[in-house]
């Protein structure tokens, strides 16, 4: 069946430095991958997006890598800052709009 | 305006009490989601709306009963709740489904305890 699920459950990092956050999928038919950011108390909040017949993709500070052979996602973060600190979810999506999330991973930036 | 918004942000009901959440967006989205999510875990789909019509019920207990009005409202009427359904509930839009699939907004969330 579907699933998406990340490697590391918790990352800490010093401010500045670079983070990398993985994630795995298993259904090698899905096309669409997304990265959301969630912070204490409130509603993900969408950071990148890949297509599958995408390998890479940059935004201000994040990228967004997806490997299709391995099934394999990750977030780069660059120069992370304490506005970083939240959960970050990975999430699959069908055509359909159902969303599949992944078991989060925590990340924490220290000053 | 790529604000999803929700009402209310706490709500504590008992078990024999009925209740609304209510969600709204004004990005012209035609597709919109409700998600449970328990805490330390990630959100889980329950109902998806394509044209103000029901197109996904993840199997959810009769005692949830979405409803869609219009093209930007979307509420959860709660009936008979029990305890584990205590959650935040999470409110999305998008873009119309079966076209492609697009980033989906979410919305600030509903805090629930079923008392």
């Amino acid at each position: 069946g579907e699933s998406v699920g990340l490697h590391l459950p918790t990352l800490s990092v010093q401010e500045g430095d670079n983070s990398i956050i993985n994630c795995a999928y298993s259904n090698s038919a899905s096309d669409y991958f997304i990265w959301y950011k969630q912070e204490s108390g409130k509603g993900p909040q969408f950071i990148i997006d890949i297509r599958s017949n995408m390998d890479k993709r940059q935004g201000q500070r994040v990228t967004v890598l997806l490997n299709k052979t391995v099934k394999h996602l990750s977030l780069q973060i660059a120069a992370t800052q304490p506005g970083d600190s939240a959960v970050y979810f990975c999430a699959e999506s069908n055509l359909y709009g159902k969303l599949t999330f992944g078991q989060g991973t925590i990340l924490t930036v220290h000053p | 305006d790529t604000e999803v918004t929700q009402t209310p942000k706490h709500l504590v009901m008992g078990m024999t009490n009925k209740k609304s959440l209510k969600c709204e967006q004004h990005m012209g989205h035609r597709a919109m989601y409700w998600y449970k999510q328990k805490a330390k875990k990630p959100p889980e789909l329950m109902f998806v709306y394509s044209y103000e019509k029901l197109s996904i019920n993840e199997s959810v207990p009769s005692r949830f009963s979405p409803e869609c009005p219009n093209s930007s409202l979307l509420n959860l009427h709660l009936h008979a709740l029990q305890p584990e359904d205590s959650a935040l509930y999470l409110c999305a839009s998008s873009q119309p489904t079966g076209t492609g699939p697009f980033e989906q907004y979410f919305g600030p969330g509903t805090r629930l305890t079923v008392t």
